[in-house]
């Protein structure tokens, strides 16, 4: 069975500081991991995949198989990045499994 | 396009009755999947629907049901509520072939009372 844990239910930081949000799976297939973020009152919404390895509001992630982590970072925190963010995982077959989300402030 | 939408937006039943939610997917999507979310957790998978069949299933009792029409749209069905299942029930669609990237609604608050 797959798992995804998101060990940080809270995390502050200060505007310009650099954030890490930690996400740990397990699953023994070959995994396809997102993270998500849903921003005050509004759906949530894809932030990025690992396949696409892209930069999105200037966030990356990097899929660490030896370590399965999937953490998610940003050099320079903005108040607009304030927002639950959920890790998951998909299975080819089809299942997503999402870890508990962590609340992201970003102080001015 | 709506996206993803969902009815009702709120729903209060009581225990041991059954409830009926909708969703309607993203235009041009083939794939639903339905969550339940309680508070302060991330998103529990119920199941997911392509080509009217369900495809997948997380560990949910049989109360729970779904359904997909030709048109993609879907329904999940609870049956003998009980008070565990007030929660948001979020559905997502996406496209099969599109590497699964989900589109989510903005749920449905069920409170059994």
């Amino acid at each position: 069975a797959q798992r995804v844990t998101q060990p940080e239910k809270l995390l502050s930081v200060f505007k310009g500081a650099p954030v890490e949000l930690k996400c740990n799976y397990s699953y023994s297939g070959s995994p396809e991991l997102f993270w998500y973020v849903q921003y005050s009152r509004q759906r949530l919404q894809l932030l990025l995949r690992h396949i696409s390895r892209e930069s999105i509001k200037g966030f990356t992630a990097d899929l660490n198989k030896g370590e399965t982590s999937f953490h998610l970072k940003k050099p320079f925190a903005q108040e607009e990045d304030s927002a639950m963010y959920y890790c998951a995982l998909n299975t080819n077959a089809g299942k997503s499994t999402f870890g508990d989300g962590t609340t992201l402030t970003v102080k001015p | 396009d709506a996206g993803v939408t969902q009815s009702p937006t709120h729903l209060i039943k009581t225990r041991g009755q059954q409830v009926t939610l909708r969703c309607s997917p993203k235009s041009g999507h083939d794939t639903v999947s339905w969550y339940q979310q309680a508070l302060g957790q991330g998103p529990q998978f119920i199941f997911q629907y392509y080509e009217e069949e369900e495809r997948q299933r997380g560990n949910f009792p049989d109360r729970f049901s779904g359904h997909q029409f030709p048109n993609y749209s879907s329904e999940l069905n609870v049956n003998a509520l009980l008070l565990g299942d007030s929660a948001l029930y979020l559905c997502a669609s996406s496209l099969l072939q599109g590497g699964e990237t989900q589109y989510f609604g903005p749920g449905t608050r069920l409170l059994v009372l």
